[in-house]
């Protein structure tokens, strides 16, 4: 069936530093792909999404690209904050199930 | 428009006990879901609803009832608490499986 996967955390990084959370996906047909942050003690929301091969969503400063070649969608930030501590979901081609996987944390030290 | 509303917020429970965590929309989704958080193993989906009168088991829905008698309203009922179900349920809902609406949470501890 649909599926994503999403490299393990936690991610440590400085701030300032480049992050890259990988996510690769299994799917019928091109479906959109999203992810997801959660701030502490909040629930998830959207952080961007691409709906179409080649696309690029983009929010915040982090950006992700729709590669249908290499079934990815891994997500970039030029330079993280701490701000930007949070978990990050790579949310899976959607059914009725919508199943997401543990997530990614990342940690941003000044 | 206050998107997804979860109450109690914090709950303590006894072992054994039964409550209900509520769930209210007002963006007139169809789907409505519940999940549970716990360290390292991400959201877990315990049931779902495509619409009023339809629910159905998740990944996770020993112990836990849900019910849809309308569109907005989507609750979940702890038949008999255990500690097992110490955790962080969130509930969330989408128009069209496209952008998912999650509430702020519910922390729920049973001792």
């Amino acid at each position: 069936g649909d599926s994503v996967t999403q490299m393990e955390g936690p991610v440590t990084l400085s701030e300032e530093a480049f992050l890259t959370i990988n996510c690769t996906y299994t799917a019928t047909g091109y479906p959109s792909l999203f992810w997801y942050v959660q701030y502490p003690g909040e629930g998830l929301q959207l952080l961007l999404k691409a709906t179409k091969a080649d696309d690029k969503g983009s929010n915040k400063g982090f950006e992700a690209t729709y590669r249908k070649e290499t079934t990815s969608f891994h997500l970039e930030k030029g330079s993280v904050q701490v701000s930007d501590s949070a978990v990050y979901f790579c949310a899976p081609p959607y059914g009725n199930k919508l199943v997401f996987g543990a997530g990614t944390i990342l940690r941003v030290k000044s | 428009n206050a998107g997804v509303t979860q109450t109690p917020k914090f709950q303590v429970l006894k072992t054994g006990q039964s409550m209900t965590l509520q769930c209210a929309q007002d963006m007139n989704h169809e789907y409505m879901s519940w999940y549970r958080q716990d360290p390292g193993m991400g959201l877990r989906l315990i049931h779902y609803s495509v619409g009023a009168g339809i629910t159905d088991q998740g990944e996770v829905p020993n112990g836990y009832n849900v019910s849809r008698s309308t569109t907005e309203d989507f609750p979940l009922r702890l038949l008999s608490a255990a500690p097992s179900q110490t955790s962080v349920y969130f509930c969330a809902s989408t128009l069209d499986r496209n952008t998912i609406y999650f509430g702020e949470g519910s922390w729920l501890t049973v001792v």
